[in-house]
């Protein structure tokens, strides 16, 4: 069974407020590492897909780093807006074609 | 261009009943995925189809529970005999080879 964390479990911030979060995956058979942004009542939607040590990517105020030899990776949110609040899911793949989803980091912002 | 569809949105059955629930993938992508998630946990694999090779059965949870996809389009996941502990949302995801998954909106399963 692969062990994918995320930690905190939940975030509480203000707008304004710059934060991060925790992806913790297997150092090992790793071939991509995915981040999803789950609002409420909606799909998850992507956000990144990482395949290299040390990849980082961005979008707008979210990015995102990997660090595959020792298994973690972090979003930052900078500059946090109450429209950011949605539970972030990362997702490992051992494999091209299957993904381990962690339980999520829920992130509320509020004004 | 429509995304990945689900149906129905909301499902309550009686313990026991057997459920159809219903996926739309995008058009053109050649993978296909099953999740649910219950109350307080995370996204959990059930099946993984891909093209025409066998379908990747290792996630789910029981024989009650079996998924069908014709060619590169629909597919249905049905419960048969559903218990109380099925009650989650079950949701369908594309993809277009390696790259993320597209999700639909869930349909949402309620066992009474």
């Amino acid at each position: 069974i692969l062990n994918v964390e995320q930690s905190p479990q939940s975030l509480h911030v203000q707008e304004g407020d710059s934060t991060n979060f925790t992806c913790s995956f297997p150092s090992s058979n790793f071939y991509a590492l995915h981040w999803y942004r789950w609002e409420t009542a909606k799909s998850p939607e992507a956000l990144f897909v990482m395949t290299l040590n040390g990849d980082e990517k961005k979008k707008g105020r979210i990015s995102a780093t990997l660090n595959t030899k020792e298994g973690y990776s972090y979003l930052y949110i900078k500059g946090s807006q109450p429209e950011d609040s949605a539970t972030y899911l990362c997702a490992f793949g051992g494999t091209a074609s299957k993904l381990t989803f962690g339980t999520g980091t829920r992130l509320q912002v509020t004004l | 261009g429509a995304g990945v569809s689900q149906s129905p949105s909301n499902k309550v059955t009686e313990k026991g009943k057997d459920v159809e629930l219903r996926c739309d993938p995008i058009s053109g992508h050649t993978a296909l995925y099953w999740y649910r998630q219950r109350l307080g946990q995370g996204l959990e694999f059930l099946i993984y189809f891909q093209g025409n090779s066998a379908p990747d059965k290792s996630g789910l949870p029981s024989d009650r529970f079996s998924a069908e996809r014709t060619g590169e389009s629909v597919s249905t996941l049905t419960i048969q005999r559903t218990q109380q502990e099925d009650s989650a949302v079950y949701l369908c995801a594309s993809r277009l080879g390696y790259n993320e998954q597209f999700f639909g909106p869930g349909t949402r399963l309620t066992v009474l």
